[in-house]
């Protein structure tokens, strides 16, 4: 059973600093892109950041750009996100997806339960 | 960037209606369109892949349709598990997500 568990979460103030984790299993992890996703509360979906199978492709999305690191551990099974620089309009559920691997770049098959990562002083 | 515009914002239906949501792209994003559907306080769960491929264990009830510019998510009999708030995403340059339908009870 594919199960992605997010953790690292919780308040933090601006300007400081998070890492989340995502702890992948029941699949291989190194074959599949993996994504961020973030949701701010009572707010839509939106994509943070991508990173391909070997990590040789990493993208962002403009906001966060310069301040957030996607990366992964092939063999601890796991993606992280650092987040430096945190603003208030970083408050949101933070949760990770895999890339369903039928194109590059395609659809997400699998999301964690998520992570909440609040930015307040 | 490509926009992604969805309608409704809110849909209020009974249990055995036939519901369609339509998304609309700024630009053509060829097939390359999934829905998810996410109940509150839980993560997204994918739908519809490449814009009509119904994704393994989904009900046939739901089926999505469209290319380039417009598509929809067409649930064929309204099903009590199926109030939930829908998103569709475009993943044909990165990826942007619509603002969401919420299906509510009417």
């Amino acid at each position: 059973e594919v199960q992605l568990v997010e953790s690292g979460g919780g308040l933090v103030q601006p300007g400081g600093s998070l890492r989340l984790s995502c702890a992948a299993s029941g699949f291989r992890f190194s074959s599949y892109e993996m994504n961020w996703v973030r949701q701010a509360p009572g707010k839509g979906l939106e994509w943070v950041s991508d990173i391909s199978s070997s990590d040789s492709s990493i993208y962002y999305v403009d906001s966060v750009k310069g301040r957030f690191t996607i990366s992964r551990d092939n063999a601890k099974n796991s993606l992280y996100l650092q987040m430096n620089s945190l603003r208030a309009d970083d408050t949101a559920v933070y949760y990770c997806a895999r890339g369903s691997g039928r194109t590059p770049r395609g659809d997400f098959d699998y999301w964690g339960q998520g992570t909440l990562v609040t930015v307040s002083s | 960037d490509i926009q992604m515009t969805q309608s409704p914002s809110t849909l209020s239906a009974s249990v055995g209606d036939r519901v369609t949501i339509t998304c609309r792209a700024s630009q053509s994003i060829s097939s390359w369109l999934a829905w998810y559907q996410q109940k509150p306080g839980k993560a997204p769960k994918l739908l519809i892949y490449k814009a009509s491929s119904l994704e393994g264990g989904v009900p046939s009830r739901f089926s999505g349709s469209g290319s380039e510019t417009e598509f929809t998510l067409t649930i064929s009999s309204l099903q009590p598990d199926d109030f939930a708030t829908y998103y569709c995403q475009q993943y044909n340059s990165f990826w942007t997500f619509g603002q969401g339908t919420k299906v509510e009870i009417k």
